[in-house]
């Protein structure tokens, strides 16, 4: 079954420091999502991503967050300056079709813990 | 605003006892509900959604439009149901979660 891959799956950064996070969606699925949980909290959607742009983003993903898809496979998420309270669990996930269609089923990948110090 | 609500953040049930998770919801619209499930050291995928009308594991869960409800329910725990489950709400392009609730299976 075609899963989506995260690496790292657990990255320890010093304050103020850039963070890369990478994910490799499924190959057919058209729809991409970062969502974040920091420990003891909900799952919280960030960003969304389609056709090579944002769709849809939070309030929580300000300038200090950015995704992009540099090679049509790889999907990542970057925070240029990390802070304390950016340690959480990041999930990336995938979908096949519209969110409308009813085909909005997100798959999940495994998730990458950062550790900000 | 549309939200999740999960007011339960941890249940224990007895093996062979009903679950119930409970799951409320505010949308204005026609809502698409989901509950998707995580498993120890697993990642979180789907286990069912309201417009499948499937039982997944044993679980089902109907939407309830008069009280925006969208329960889990399982007539009988099993020990590998102890998971946490999020109940989650389509708005737009994306999903929003609830905060989840453990569900943790006593022998």
């Amino acid at each position: 079954e075609p899963e989506v891959t995260q690496t790292p799956s657990h990255q320890v950064t010093q304050m103020g420091q850039e963070v890369i996070l990478r994910c490799v969606p499924i190959s057919n699925h058209l729809y991409f999502y970062w969502y974040r949980q920091i420990l003891g909290q909900k799952v919280e959607f960030l960003v969304s991503f389609y056709n090579n742009e944002i769709s849809e983003k939070s309030e929580i993903f300000d300038d200090q967050f950015s995704v992009e898809r540099p090679d049509g496979s790889n999907f990542t998420l970057k925070i240029r300056s990390t802070k304390l309270e950016d340690s959480a669990m990041y999930f990336c996930a995938s979908s096949p079709d519209l969110p409308s269609s009813g085909a909005n089923v997100l798959t999940f990948g495994a998730g990458s813990r950062l550790t900000v110090l | 605003a549309q939200r999740v609500t999960q007011p339960e953040k941890l249940l224990s049930v007895f093996k062979g006892a009903p679950v119930e998770l409970k799951c409320n919801y505010s949308y204005s619209g026609s809502p698409e509900l989901f509950w998707y499930v995580q498993y120890s050291r697993q990642r979180l995928q789907l286990l069912l959604r309201h417009i499948s009308r499937e039982s997944i594991k044993g679980f089902t869960a109907d939407l309830n439009k008069g009280e925006t409800s969208f329960h889990l329910k399982k007539p009988f725990a099993q020990e590998e149901d102890s998971a946490m489950y999020y109940c989650a709400l389509r708005r737009d392009d994306k999903i929003i979660f609830g905060k989840g609730t453990r569900l943790h299976i006593l022998p």
